[in-house]
């Protein structure tokens, strides 16, 4: 079935630091892929999507490409803050599953002053 | 727009107990699901619907009902609580069409002891 990967966490960087997060999926067809993030007792905000191969989608400095080659959306970003501290969960839908999300099992990122 | 709204925030049953969590949106939304969320098991999908009068299973379904009788409200029935009930719970909502970009409510964490 379809799935996501992501990295273990946790990502402990100093503040003003480059983040990747790495995310890869499988799935069959032609899934639109998201990043969401989830800061300490509060849901899940969407963070950024992209619907088909190649788009890049952004958001507050966050970056990520749609890579059908690879079956990658890695999550960017070139200057962290500590109001970045968060749980980052990459997740993938498609229309012919009813759009369920399909999540990764979440990075926890720690910025430090 | 409040957005997804869920009540309670916090609850603790002990094992056997019956309750439902309310998860009500305004935002017109066809589509509503609900999720538990488990430490390194980022999110699995419980139950969804695509509209009033239609709900369908997900990933992990025994020991929760669900019903829709209207497009605001989509409430989760525990029948009867187990500790393996603990969790926290995320109603989530989005349009049905584009790509189906989900709305999360704050969360109610559940404590079945």
């Amino acid at each position: 079935g379809d799935s996501v990967t992501q990295m273990e966490g946790p990502v402990t960087l100093s503040e003003e630091a480059f983040l990747t997060i790495n995310c890869t999926y499988t799935a069959t067809g032609y899934p639109s892929l998201f990043w969401y993030v989830q800061y300490p007792g509060e849901g899940l905000q969407l963070l950024l999507k992209a619907t088909k191969a190649d788009d890049k989608g952004s958001n507050k400095g966050f970056e990520a490409t749609y890579r059908k080659e690879t079956t990658s959306f890695h999550l960017e970003k070139g200057s962290v803050q500590v109001s970045d501290s968060a749980v980052y969960f990459c997740a993938l839908s498609k229309k012919d599953s009813s759009y369920k999300l399909i999540f990764g099992s979440g990075t926890r990122l720690l910025v430090r002053p | 727009n409040a957005g997804v709204t869920q009540t309670p925030k916090f609850q603790v049953l002990k094992t056997g107990q019956s309750m439902t969590l309310q998860c009500a949106q305004d935002m017109n939304h066809e589509y509503m699901s609900w999720y538990r969320q488990d430490p390194g098991m980022g999110l699995r999908l419980i139950h969804y619907s695509v509209g009033a009068g239609i709900t369908d299973q997900g990933e992990v379904p025994n020991g929760y009902n669900v019903s829709r009788s209207t497009t605001e409200d989509f409430p989760l029935r525990l029948l009867s609580a187990a500790p393996s009930q603990t969790s926290v719970y995320f109603c989530a909502s989005s349009y049905v069409g584009g790509s189906y970009e989900q709305y999360f409510g704050p969360g109610t964490r559940l404590t079945v002891t």
